[in-house]
């Protein structure tokens, strides 16, 4: 069974919109991380984000929030106000035991001028 | 700004070669990761040690990869002999595990790798 489930492959956005990226999750641990990562075209990837299953606040990076629904296992990605620069592939990611992650298979985000 | 460095940024080679990758994590970091990114399979995490100790390679094929840390600054890992299907990106990824965001990883660049 897929532990991370991402089911928008592409997503178009107009600039200065906001929008949501989708992630779902399965564990049975009750200690876990959430993880958001962007990559961008030229190729690395970027830490964006951060939510601990204990944490009873949703998390935020400057424009970039996590709407983290316990009860319905989701992690979604809230990007503000979407630039240019913001498109790329985004990665959520499942942290359930020691610091190994696992990944899902990636939403690629395109913004429209 | 502490980065995460691999070398080469990219390699061609053909098939039988040897491969060596390298990897220096970010500096006070005690976990480094390595994982290969296809179109076919995604992010796959092929092995990762802390504190220079290998603790998990499960995902590496066993015959032909090899992954060590020599020391706190350096992480290889090797393919030998290569083969077409090893094409990919090889990511370095490093961490402190006593960081409150226990898990965040920094990655490199990436080696991208082209057998033929």
């Amino acid at each position: 069974a897929q532990k991370i489930t991402q089911t928008q492959p592409g997503m178009f956005v107009q600039e200065k919109e906001a929008v949501t990226l989708d992630c779902t999750y399965d564990t049975s641990d009750q200690s876990y991380g959430l993880f958001w990562y962007k990559q961008p075209s030229s190729g690395e990837m970027i830490f964006l984000i951060y939510q601990g299953s204990y944490d009873e606040q949703n998390a935020t990076e400057g424009r970039y929030s996590l709407n983290f629904q316990k009860a319905r296992k989701s992690a979604n990605l809230v990007i503000s106000a979407s630039q240019l620069g913001d498109s790329a592939m985004y990665f959520c990611a499942m942290r359930e035991q020691y610091e190994k992650l696992t990944f899902g298979t990636g939403t690629r985000l395109t913004i429209i001028p | 700004d502490a980065r995460v460095t691999q070398t080469p940024r990219h390699k061609v080679t053909e098939m039988g070669q040897e491969v060596t990758m390298r990897c220096q994590p970010i500096l006070g970091h005690n976990t480094v990761f390595w994982y290969r990114q296809t179109m076919m399979q995604g992010l796959e995490l092929l092995a990762y040690f802390r504190n220079r100790a290998p603790l998990d390679d499960s995902g590496m094929p066993k015959d032909r990869f090899s992954a060590e840390m020599p020391d706190a600054t350096l992480a290889t890992l090797k393919i030998q002999p290569s083969e077409p299907r090893d094409s990919a990106v090889y990511f370095c990824a490093s961490g402190l595990l006593a960081a409150a965001r226990i898990g965040t990883q920094y990655f490199g660049p990436g080696t991208r790798l082209l057998v033929l």
